[in-house]
This record gives structure tokens, sequence and C-alpha cells, in this order.
């Protein structure tokens, strides 16, 4: 089963609106990582936040992680229409080499 | 820095028939990590290589097999091919140094008909 669900499964938005995704997993972790995915392409990586981190930002990116609540959110600020792409939350557990993705969030920022 | 490169990019085959998928890492980057993504959903790993040995592995049959050289690249080796394996094939590569980004490549679409 999917360590990482993220929620909401689909989002629309209007240029230069800001976009939050959240993430939930089920067990405890070394770090979380968000990715960006364009039209079935590879994975762009975007932040790593470790578990010992409550909040990272990376350019318009804003990523917070709550290990209490098992959850982390990504915030992408005055989204743009090339931000338009599914993103996806990815968990590397302790003792574990892989990383465990949900089934991403498509996001649509409309022009 | 070529980042992770992956090929073929596209490729068809038949079912029953066998395919090899190759993946160089990135530069500096000494572990692979393979993932098999289906239409719609989230990657799923198959199985790690670090020094030239598999050293995790998903819920995937035997017919999934591969390899890591002494340069670090490797290769995914799918047997006797089902419908089912039609999908997109993520290499991953990563620092075994530890708690570290992974770097993917962009992809192998295989699809079996």
């Amino acid at each position: 089963s999917q360590q990482g669900e993220e929620d909401p499964q689909a989002l629309s938005i209007q240029e230069g609106e800001n976009a939050t995704m959240n993430c939930s997993y089920k067990t405890s972790i070394n770090n979380l990582q968000w990715y960006r995915q364009n039209s079935g392409r590879g994975l762009v990586h975007l932040i790593l936040i470790r578990s010992n981190e409550r909040e990272k930002h990376s350019g318009r990116l804003r990523v917070t992680l709550d290990t209490s609540k098992k959850s982390s959110s990504l915030l992408i600020t005055a989204s743009r229409a090339a931000d338009t792409a599914s993103y996806f939350c990815a968990t590397d557990r302790s003792g574990s080499e892989k990383l465990v993705f949900g089934k991403g969030t498509k996001l649509t920022v409309n022009p | 820095d070529a980042g992770v490169t992956q090929s073929p990019t596209h490729l068809i085959k038949t079912r029953g028939q066998q395919v090899t998928l190759r993946c160089s890492p990135k530069s500096g980057h000494d572990t692979v990590s393979w993932y098999q993504q289906a239409l719609g959903q989230g990657p799923q790993f198959i199985f790690q290589y670090y020094e030239e040995e598999e050293r995790q592995r998903g819920n995937f049959p035997d017919r999934f097999s591969g390899h890591q050289f002494p340069n670090y690249s490797s290769e995914l080796n799918v047997n006797a091919l089902l419908l089912g394996d039609s999908a997109l094939y993520l290499c991953a590569s990563s620092s075994n140094r530890g708690d570290t980004e992974a770097f993917f490549g962009q992809g192998t679409r295989l699809t079996v008909v």
C-alpha cells in the first residue's frame, strides 16, 4: 500500500493564486521529498525536508512538516501556468532504502 | 552535469518478450533505484542497487531483474512481458551518504501489446 496520500487529488486555480497540497503518511520517516511531474515525464525534485525540520522554503515553494500528525504541505505562491503538473510526496523511512509515493495531486493553473 | 539519463525513451514490445532498460546516474551518485509508474498512479519501488548488488527489493516478481556496473550505471530487465507491465519506468540516482535527495530520469515508456 502507498505510504503517502496527497490531498486533494486535483486542484484547479487561476494564475497568481496560491496552491496548497497536502500529504499524509503512516509511519515514522527520515525525510519527505516533494516532486513535480509534467505529463507523464520524469520526476523533478523540488524540495527535501528532514524529520527534524518543520518548515523549508525554496523560491516560491514552502514546505511544512508535522511529524506528530504525520503530514506535510506544499505551498506554491503566485502560481503560473507553467506550474501545471502532478505533484507527489515521497517518504523515506529509517531502515528502508525505498521512497514511498502517494498517488499525487494534479494541479491545473489557468492563465 | 547531464543528470540522470535513461534509454530508450519509448519502447513497444510483444507479450512474452524480454526488455532491457538502461540508466546512467547523476555524476557523483553511486546508488540507483528503479520504479514502475502505472497511469494515474504514483511510482512503485522495484529495487535498488549499490556496489553492484541488489540492496532492497519491492513487491515485484522475479521476472524483474537488474544489474549495476562498476561505473554505477544500471539495467532493468523484464522477462516474459505481460500486458500489465506497460508503464513508465523511472530510474533514480542518489548518494549512499544517506538522507539525500533522489534525482529521477525522464523515464522509459514501455508498451506491451
